[in-house]
């Protein structure tokens, strides 16, 4: 089946202690992308990369890293993870080309304490 | 101005009505426009796409794109309960470096009313 797996679903932390979240995708994607999910402002994409050792920031990077050492994985690092950072996160990818739209994971609940 | 706006609803439609949702967008280099269906808790899903100006029909849902007044709506024909969920339109712009960036509206909340 053709997906995006992200781990863990659910996450609870405390402050400045690092954590990563996993990305995969099996659909051969060129495009990778984090976005965070937050009530009244909607999705903003964290970074995304376009292609194997290819990452570019998006609209909200402070805070977080991202690599892209291999084309099916897209991990999403905190180094030191703040309670702002508390958010749903999703992670999508998608086909080389305008026209073609992300498919996202299953989203990761994040709780910084 | 945001890049790309919707109205946050709610947004109550009758069942069997046509529910129709709009967005706008500011940047007029946008190239390609999304409409995602997410349902509570769960992931955005793909629902229509569209690129040029005009209609395009995919079953129950029309996606209409102007990009003269840079308005993107998608129309939901015979709607059903199982429609209510939060519509997300999405806005993709090309930079001069090939960077595509995406960027959702904060959705629209849509009931239908049995």
């Amino acid at each position: 089946e053709a997906q995006v797996t992200q781990n863990p679903r659910y996450l609870i932390t405390v402050t400045g202690k690092k954590l990563t979240v996993t990305c995969s995708q099996n659909m051969n994607h060129e495009y990778m992308s984090w976005y965070r999910q937050d009530p009244g402002l909607g999705l903003r994409q964290i970074y995304y990369s376009m292609n194997v050792e290819v990452t570019d920031k998006g609209d909200v990077p402070e805070g977080y890293k991202v690599s892209r050492k291999e084309k099916r994985n897209f991990p999403l690092i905190l180094e030191s993870p703040s309670p702002n950072q508390t958010s749903l996160y999703f992670c999508a990818s998608k086909g080389g080309g305008q026209n073609y739209g992300y498919t996202f994971g299953s989203g990761t609940r994040l709780t910084v304490v | 101005q945001k890049e790309v706006e919707q109205n946050s609803g709610p947004l109550s439609v009758p069942e069997g009505a046509i529910a129709s949702l709009n967005c706008t967008y500011s940047d007029r280099g946008s190239q390609s426009f999304f409409w995602y269906r997410q349902y509570s808790g769960k992931s955005p899903e793909l629902i229509m796409s569209i690129y040029s100006n005009g209609d395009k029909e995919d079953g129950r849902f029309t996606a209409q794109l102007n990009k003269a007044s840079q308005y993107v709506s998608l129309l939901i024909r015979d709607s059903q309960p199982s429609d209510s969920a939060t519509y997300l339109c999405a806005v993709n712009l090309i930079s001069n470096f090939g960077n595509e960036k995406l960027t959702f509206g904060t959705g629209t909340r849509l009931t239908i009313i049995p």
